[in-house]
């Protein structure tokens, strides 16, 4: 079972790159959304989606885009690279209203030289 | 807005002991509470899920309790194995805006052999 999949697991920007980190579920979720997790301050809501073509901008969203074009697929924008972007990039998802289990990637590991 | 503390950030216990990790959170109107399991450089491994009108659940050696009022659930592992060592992340999900999970900061967990 594939679940929630992050690509890549490691990535090295310079500043002012732009890059497209991939976030692919297969459980028909209707949720999925973009966490950051940083030393000593947990993990951090960037953007979300409740479904195909509807997306929200979370606790942390400056600096990044998201589009939700499919059901399957979320995939996160870096515009220009900042060092303070660099962190460790988690994708969840799960069902809709009902609030069930999110599940999570293995995480995209990011860091911008 | 909603804020999760765990307390304490790390522990150290010897193999077989039973423990317990705390979660505490200042907005009761939750959905649900989930229970995550980081090991390092890894993602998170979804543990258990206690809906917002249960006191507990359990999986195996672990159970997860609930007091909505108080603001406060703990997770009990029984028996602790060095298997157990890692970082355990409690998440809330609120009643509205249920797609948004709060985090705390999580407690590193080592258990000696």
């Amino acid at each position: 079972n594939a679940g929630v999949t992050q690509t890549p697991k490691f990535q090295v920007l310079k500043t002012g790159q732009s890059m497209t980190l991939q976030c692919a579920q297969d459980m028909n979720h209707e949720y999925m959304s973009w966490y950051r997790q940083d030393p000593g301050m947990g993990l951090r809501l960037i953007h979300y989606s409740v479904g195909a073509g509807i997306t929200d901008q979370g606790e942390v969203p400056n600096g990044y885009n998201v589009s939700r074009s499919t059901t399957e697929d979320f995939p996160l924008r870096l515009l220009s690279a900042a060092p303070s972007q660099t962190s460790v990039y988690f994708c969840a998802s799960s069902y809709g209203r009902v609030g069930t289990e999110a599940f999570f990637g293995q995480g995209t590991r990011l860091t911008v030289v | 807005k909603q804020e999760v503390t765990q307390i304490p950030a790390a522990l150290s216990v010897p193999e077989g002991e039973n423990l317990v990790l705390n979660c505490s959170f200042t907005d009761s109107a939750i959905y649900n509470l989930q229970w995550f399991r980081q090991d390092p450089g890894k993602g998170l491994t979804s543990l258990l899920l206690i809906q917002s009108s249960q006191r507990e659940q359990t999986s195996g050696r672990l159970n997860a309790s609930l007091d909505k009022s108080s603001g406060r659930s703990t997770l009990y592992i029984a028996a602790s194995q060095p298997g157990d060592s890692a970082t355990y992340l409690c998440a809330v999900r609120p009643n509205f805006g249920n797609e948004k999970l709060t985090f705390g900061t999580g407690t590193r967990l080592t258990i000696i052999p």
